[in-house]
C-alpha cells in the first residue's frame, strides 16, 4: 500500500458545475477524513467517516456538500453547484480508530472559473 | 470554533542551527496535539504527537513541548537541515475533530 491516493489531483470547472473528488484510503485504516486548505491557512475540517458511518458532518461548508463513504473503503465529496469561493486544495486523511495519527492524500486541486 | 495560532508567520535558520516553532491554542479540554510537515504541493506530514498528560515529547530530531497552563506548544528541530524546510502546522483534536493553525514557514539558509 502506497499511502492514501486522491484522484483528480486537479479540477478546474465553470461556475454553478457540480464537482466529485475522490479518495482510496490506507486500507487498513477505518477512520477517513476530509479537509479544505485555501492558501497561507491550514486545513479545515469538514467532516470525518468511521468504516461506512459519517459521525461528523457539522462542519461541511454548506449543504453544497456532501461525503460519502458507501462501502467503508474510498469515499467521494461532491460540491454541488460550485462557487468561485469553493476553489481550494482539498486534502483527504485516513487513520486508525484507536489511534489519532491522520495521514494525508496529496489533495486534490480545485479552481472554480 | 476552536482557535489554534502561531505566533510567527515565517522563520529563517541557518543550516545546524536549531529551530523553535511556537503556537498557541485556545481549547483547554484539548486531549491531543500533532505537529504536521507540509511541502509544496503535498499533504501535510505527521511529525509527532503529544497528549495533554505529558508535557514533553522526543523524537528523532525533533521535541515538541506543551504548557498546558499557558496553553501553548511547541516545536524544537535540532541541528536543522535544508530539508526540512516547509510550513509547519500544529493541530489540536477535540472529539475526533481536529483543527489546525495557520502554519509557520521555516526557510533553512545554506
Amino acid at each position: 500500500d502506497t499511502g492514501v491516493s486522491q484522484d483528480p489531483r486537479h479540477k478546474i470547472t465553470k461556475r454553478g458545475q457540480n464537482v466529485t473528488f475522490r479518495c482510496d484510503p490506507i486500507s487498513e485504516h477505518n477512520r477517513l477524513y476530509w479537509y479544505r486548505q485555501t492558501l497561507g491557512q491550514g486545513p479545515e475540517f469538514l467532516t470525518y467517516f468511521q468504516n461506512e458511518a459519517q459521525l461528523e458532518k457539522s462542519r461541511l461548508l454548506s449543504d453544497r456538500f456532501s461525503a460519502e463513504r458507501p462501502k467503508g473503503s474510498f469515499s467521494t465529496l461532491e460540491i454541488q453547484r460550485t462557487e468561485q469561493g469553493d476553489s481550494a486544495m482539498y486534502l483527504c486523511a485516513s487513520s486508525l480508530a484507536a489511534v489519532y495519527e491522520q495521514y494525508f492524500g496529496p489533495g486534490t486541486r480545485l479552481t472554480v472559473t | 470554533g476552536e482557535s489554534v495560532g502561531l505566533h510567527l508567520p515565517t522563520l529563517s535558520v541557518q543550516e545546524g542551527d536549531n529551530s523553535i516553532i511556537n503556537c498557541a491554542y485556545s481549547n483547554s479540554a484539548s486531549d491531543y496535539f500533532i505537529w504536521y510537515k507540509q511541502e509544496s504541493g503535498k499533504g501535510p506530514q505527521f511529525i509527532i504527537d503529544i497528549r495533554s498528560n505529558m508535557d514533553k515529547r522526543q523524537g528523532q530530531r525533533v521535541t515538541v513541548l506543551l504548557n498546558k497552563t499557558v496553553k501553548h506548544l511547541s516545536l524544537q528541530i535540532a541541528a536543522t537541515q535544508p530539508g526540512d524546510s516547509a510550513v509547519y502546522f500544529c493541530a489540536q483534536a477535540d472529539f475526533n475533530k481536529f483543527y489546525f493553525g495557520s502554519g509557520t514557514k521555516l526557510n533553512v539558509k545554506p
